[in-house]
């Protein structure tokens, strides 16, 4: 089946600890995009990337970095220096001149 | 600026009730797109209608329906006959240049 996958749903780390969180997706998209959501808010945009090995920040990049070494992945780390990173995170990919974005089912971050 | 509102923070209805979730946007772009998702417990966001700033048709699918009006900078969604699966949170989107403004969602409650 066609789609962007996450993992894991749930991820727990201690504080000052730096996590990577997977997003895969085989719809043959260029574009992918990580967004952070906090309870009752919408989503805000941290990196996206158009092309393999080029990635743009977007509103809140801060303590995040992310690489696009492949077409199919778009991985992201948030590092010690994220000052509030719990919050659910999700990616997304779309065709380039599609508008439309599609979702992955999202990481739940906890930081202890 | 370009923003995206949504002025319902939450609602409930009981099931078999019709319901309008309102979407008030801002742009300084002659062409632009609007969007729709809808975000159930499960976290994912599924994309539901977009809709490009010449088509000022109204668009209705099964239960669903869109009210677009450039004039009033609203693009309203409606839902008929509401039903229990219909609770969610609803998003509303506006896309600005290679990126989507989301609004901070309308949570949806569908009462048995």
């Amino acid at each position: 089946d066609g789609g962007i996958t996450q993992s894991p749903k749930y991820l727990f780390r201690k504080e000052g600890q730096n996590v990577t969180l997977s997003c895969e997706q085989n719809l043959n998209h260029d574009a992918m995009y990580w967004y952070r959501q906090d309870p009752g808010q919408g989503l805000r945009l941290i990196y996206y990337s158009q092309i393999v090995n080029d990635f743009q920040k977007g509103d809140i990049a801060e303590g995040y970095s992310v690489s696009r070494e492949k077409k199919e992945s778009f991985p992201l780390t948030v590092t010690s220096a994220q000052k509030n990173p719990t919050a659910f995170y999700l990616c997304a990919s779309s065709i380039l001149d599609v508008n439309e974005q599609f979702f992955g089912p999202g990481t739940r971050l906890t930081v202890l | 600026a370009q923003k995206v509102t949504q002025a319902q923070t939450e609602i409930s209805v009981v099931e078999k009730e019709d319901v309008t979730l309102d979407c008030v946007y801002e742009t300084r772009d002659t062409t632009y797109y609007l969007f729709w998702y809808k975000q159930p417990p499960s976290g994912e966001l599924v994309f539901l209608i977009r809709r490009n700033s010449f088509d000022e048709q109204n668009e209705i699918s099964g239960r669903y329906s869109w009210n677009f009006q450039k004039s009033t900078s609203s693009f309203n969604f409606t839902i008929t006959a509401s039903q229990v699966v219909d609770s969610a949170v609803y998003f509303c989107a506006l896309r600005r240049d290679d990126k989507i403004i989301f609004g901070k969602g309308t949570r949806l409650h569908i009462l048995p």
